[in-house]
């Protein structure tokens, strides 16, 4: 049974850089089909995408982040990151990592991490 | 502001039947692209539970069911139970600039 599951800091200073991995076991990150984002959810707010990342390294960033974003992989670990460099209070929220079933325009997260919490303050 | 359209709430007894819609345009639902939904149980992560509009991932009971129409798509739940009560999300592809996944707003569920 494939399982995500985040980590990194719950505390990043204003300013600074938010680092995050996702770990993922059951199964191979480097899996046809399928690509690996980066969610998040700010306090009482909806979800929203922060980008993806294919196992070959094809990245993909909404467009409000994406002077500030930096998704990776690594394969040989079965993980994936997240850094969000110059973050702000806007940038509180809890974060997921999860699996996207990708084929052409149909597009869908079908597994998910539990999520981190990571707050923005000095 | 969400590119998806959700009522912020919707309320029914047990045993009862609820729809939450979900309203987009012809960059989204109205171009044919299939719409996910997810249910969020307080303090938990989202967890698929339609996929291509219609589809119940292994596991989701048939009470909870999909459709489309035009430009909007809704989610069904009949004979609803307490275990229910949850935030709930639809999700598709978007041909704008905004970006491929949009998501809606959310519903909140409330078993009376």
């Amino acid at each position: 049974q494939l399982q995500l599951q985040e980590s990194g800091p719950g505390l990043v200073r204003p300013s600074e850089t938010l680092s995050l991995t996702c770990s993922v076991s059951g199964g191979a990150i480097s899996r046809d089909s399928f690509y690996w984002g980066w969610f998040r959810q700010p306090p009482g707010k909806g979800l929203e995408c922060i980008g993806t990342i294919y196992y070959t390294g094809s990245t993909y960033y909404d467009p409000s982040l994406k002077s500030r974003v930096i998704i990776s992989v690594d394969t040989s670990s079965n993980q994936f990151s997240l850094r969000l460099r110059s973050v702000t209070a806007a940038d509180t929220a809890v974060y997921f990592c999860a699996r996207q079933y990708r084929n052409y325009e149909v597009r869908y997260m079908d597994v998910w991490g539990k999520g981190t919490t990571v707050t923005v303050s000095s | 502001q969400s590119v998806l359209t959700q009522p912020p709430s919707v309320s029914g007894a047990p045993g009862q039947w609820v729809t939450i819609s979900c309203t987009g345009s012809n960059f989204n639902i109205g171009a044919g692209y299939d719409v996910h939904w997810y249910q969020q149980l307080p303090g938990t992560a989202p967890k698929l539970l339609i996929y291509r509009n219609t589809n119940r991932p292994s596991g989701v009971p048939d009470r909870f069911s999909g459709s489309m129409s035009g430009t909007s798509a809704s989610l069904a739940i009949s004979g609803l139970q307490a275990e229910d009560e949850a935030d709930y999300y639809c999700q598709s592809y978007d041909s704008s600039l905004g970006g491929p996944v949009v998501f809606g707003g959310g519903t909140k569920l409330t078993v009376l």
